[in-house]
């Protein structure tokens, strides 16, 4: 099994730029999440989703755009790059089922310049 | 102020040496994870606690809930280098599961053979 799998791997943008981060997991979750890490801040929530066509906001949501149109594929658009986007992204997914388990995508790193 | 703080910061000891790592959290703790992150890669789930004064060991780590202390620590006997890395703790805070964690700020542990 592949799990959840994020690219690309690393990114520069310029401000201004658009991108789009991918996300896919082949586990079946009705559950994904976007999060960002930055140094010494731990992981923030940015968007979540309980299934395709349902999304939410998490914590850091300004600047970030999400769709879920089927199970397995999350992406995460930026549609204007901002300097304090730079970050370390994680893609995770989890069943939903009772006290379920994130199983996380190895990060995409962005930089924006 | 973080609603889960993480003790220390950052720690490094000497290879075979014991270590403890604690989760603070300023809200009921309905379960805690721990997970671990290697430089440049995704986070590995590690272990789940969900009832007070529950305890799990996998290999030389353990982890522990108290639910009066709303606390979690992460004890390593006999420290690896392979051991080495970020140690996340991520709490949910409802009773429903919503699938949402708040993580910790993260604790770096160095191993020094």
């Amino acid at each position: 099994n592949a799990g959840v799998t994020q690219t690309p791997k690393f990114r520069i943008l310029k401000i201004g730029q658009s991108m789009t981060l991918q996300c896919a997991q082949d586990m079946n979750h009705n559950y994904m999440y976007w999060y960002r890490q930055d140094p010494g801040m731990g992981l923030k929530l940015i968007y979540y989703s309980v299934g395709a066509g349902i999304t939410d906001k998490g914590e850091v949501p300004n600047g970030y755009n999400v769709s879920r149109s089927t199970t397995e594929d999350f992406p995460l658009r930026l549609e204007l790059a901002a300097p304090s986007q730079t970050s370390v992204y994680f893609c995770a997914s989890s069943s939903g089922l009772g006290w379920d388990t994130q199983y996380f995508g190895p990060g995409t790193r962005l930089t924006v310049l | 102020s973080q609603e889960l703080e993480q003790s220390p910061q950052s720690l490094i000891v000497q290879e075979g040496k014991n270590l403890t790592i604690n989760c603070t959290s300023s809200k009921t703790l309905y379960g805690l994870y721990w997970y671990k992150q290697k430089y440049g890669e995704g986070l590995i789930f590690l272990m789940m606690l969900q009832k007070g004064g529950e305890e799990k060991s996998h290999e030389k780590i353990t982890a522990k809930l108290d639910e009066k202390k709303q606390q979690s620590s992460l004890h390593i006997t006999a420290s690896q280098p392979s051991h080495a890395g970020i140690y996340l703790c991520g709490a949910r805070h409802g009773s429903s599961n919503t699938g949402k964690l708040i993580f910790g700020q993260g604790t770096t542990l160095q191993v020094k053979p």
